[in-house]
Formats: structure tokens, C-alpha cells, sequence
């Protein structure tokens, strides 16, 4: 199926680790990318491709997939960190796809 | 600088029409995908269409395939998105976003600069 489907909320204590899982089928095909986006903010690219990170994001973020499966880790979150991430993929359509969002409380 | 600046939102009544127009810079406009992506009041992303830097490519969401419409404007680097026939459920931020694509094993496509979005809501 062409959907990308996320948990909808997870939460970390300060200066811990926290998982962020995408899973479908489009992720045995395609990369999955990780956006970032705060209240009132649009959102921006955390991790795209294979663990690669946009010049200014922190190394506490990472990415990794295995099968349907992609996830986005934050090892030793900040209270910065606080905010909705989603996944982003595409289907054998060319269809760009979200995740429905999880939301990270720090 | 890349910038990407959406303009054209605002109100409209059901069934009414509205354009939407993302203005770029800071790059060479015909080598790069753009996308809409909205977002309802309080939920998630949903991408809505894309076009191909030469305009040959475009694809659309099922929720608006046969009423809004994408095209590019290469004298003025902006892209459109005429949204036709409207619904309650099309409120929502839209946003433009530049698509990169790499040609890989597996392909890479990512969105790597946003636009600030507008707003769309359609109400009576």
C-alpha cells in the first residue's frame, strides 16, 4: 500500500534517546527523509537518503531502515528538540508520501 | 540564498476557485521538482502535486486530481497551483517545497528548501 504510517506520539526525558519508526511497503524502494517542523514553523529536513544530515543539524540526529521499516533517533535530546517529525518517501507512482506526523516531547 | 515565497491565499466560498502562486530565487529554476504540500488546521503533512523542472512530469493527489492544477511560469521562476471546485476539507496551509532528485541505486528524492505557506480557507 502506498502509505507511510508513524506513531503519533512519543516522549523523552531531557539528555536521553528516543526512536522515531516510519513503516511501508514505498521504504523497501525508496530512502525515507525526516522533517522536522515546530509550531508556526514550516517544516525542514532533518535526515534525507542514506543517514545524511542538511549542513546544521546536530549529529544527535540519525537515521537508519531495515525492510519497510525507517526510523529517525535522537540520542541525547535537547528541549530544542520538542517538535512533530514526519517521513517522507514515494511510491512506484511517483505519489510523494507522509507519515501522519509523530509529535516529541522533550 | 534559496527562497521560496507562497502568495495567493485567502478566503473563498465552497465550490470557488483560488490560485496559488510560489514565487523562487537563488537557484536555477528549471532543474528542480516543486511540490505543494498542505496541512489542515491541527494535522499532518499531505503532499498535494508536483511538476518536473521541464514540466513534463506532474502528478497529483487523489483528493484534488481533476480540480486543482499545476504549472510553471519559466520568465518568472514561480510555479501555480489553480485550485478549482473547492471543499471544506482543502483548508488548509499550503506550502512549496523544492524536490532534489538524485539518480541512484535506490533513486534519492528529498524536499531540501520550504516555503512559509498560506493559508487557504474555504468557508460560506
Amino acid at each position: 500500500s502506498s502509505e507511510l504510517t508513524q506513531d503519533p506520539a512519543l516522549s523523552v526525558a531531557l539528555g536521553q534517546t528516543v526512536r522515531i519508526t516510519c513503516q511501508g511497503d514505498s521504504l523497501r524502494n525508496f530512502y525515507a527523509n525526516w522533517y522536522q517542523q515546530k509550531p508556526g514553523q514550516a517544516p525542514s529536513l532533518v535526515i534525507y537518503g542514506k543517514n545524511k544530515r542538511p549542513s546544521g543539524i546536530p549529529d544527535r540526529f540519525s537515521g537508519s531502515s531495515s525492510g519497510n521499516t525507517a526510523s529517525l533517533t535522537i540520542t541525547g535530546a535537547q528541549a530544542e528538540d520538542e517538535a512533530d517529525y514526519y517521513c517522507n518517501s514515494r511510491d512506484s507512482s511517483s505519489n510523494r508520501l507522509f507519515g501522519g506526523g509523530t509529535k516529541v516531547t522533550v | 540564498e534559496v527562497q521560496l515565497v507562497e502568495s495567493g491565499g485567502g478566503l473563498v466560498n465552497p465550490g470557488g476557485s483560488l490560485r496559488l502562486s510560489c514565487s523562487t530565487s537563488g537557484f536555477t529554476f528549471s532543474h528542480y521538482d516543486i511540490n505543494w504540500v498542505r496541512q489542515a488546521p491541527g494535522k499532518g503533512l499531505e503532499w498535494v502535486s508536483s511538476i518536473s523542472g521541464s514540466s513534463n512530469y506532474i502528478y497529483y493527489a487523489d483528493s484534488v486530481k481533476g480540480r486543482f492544477t499545476v504549472s510553471r511560469d519559466y520568465t518568472k521562476n514561480s510555479v501555480s497551483l489553480q485550485m478549482n471546485s473547492l471543499r471544506a476539507e482543502d483548508t488548509a496551509v499550503y506550502y512549496c517545497a523544492r524536490e532534489v532528485d538524485y539518480y541512484d541505486i535506490p533513486p534519492l528524492y528529498y524536499f531540501d528548501y520550504w516555503g512559509r505557506g498560506t493559508l487557504v480557507v474555504v468557508s460560506s
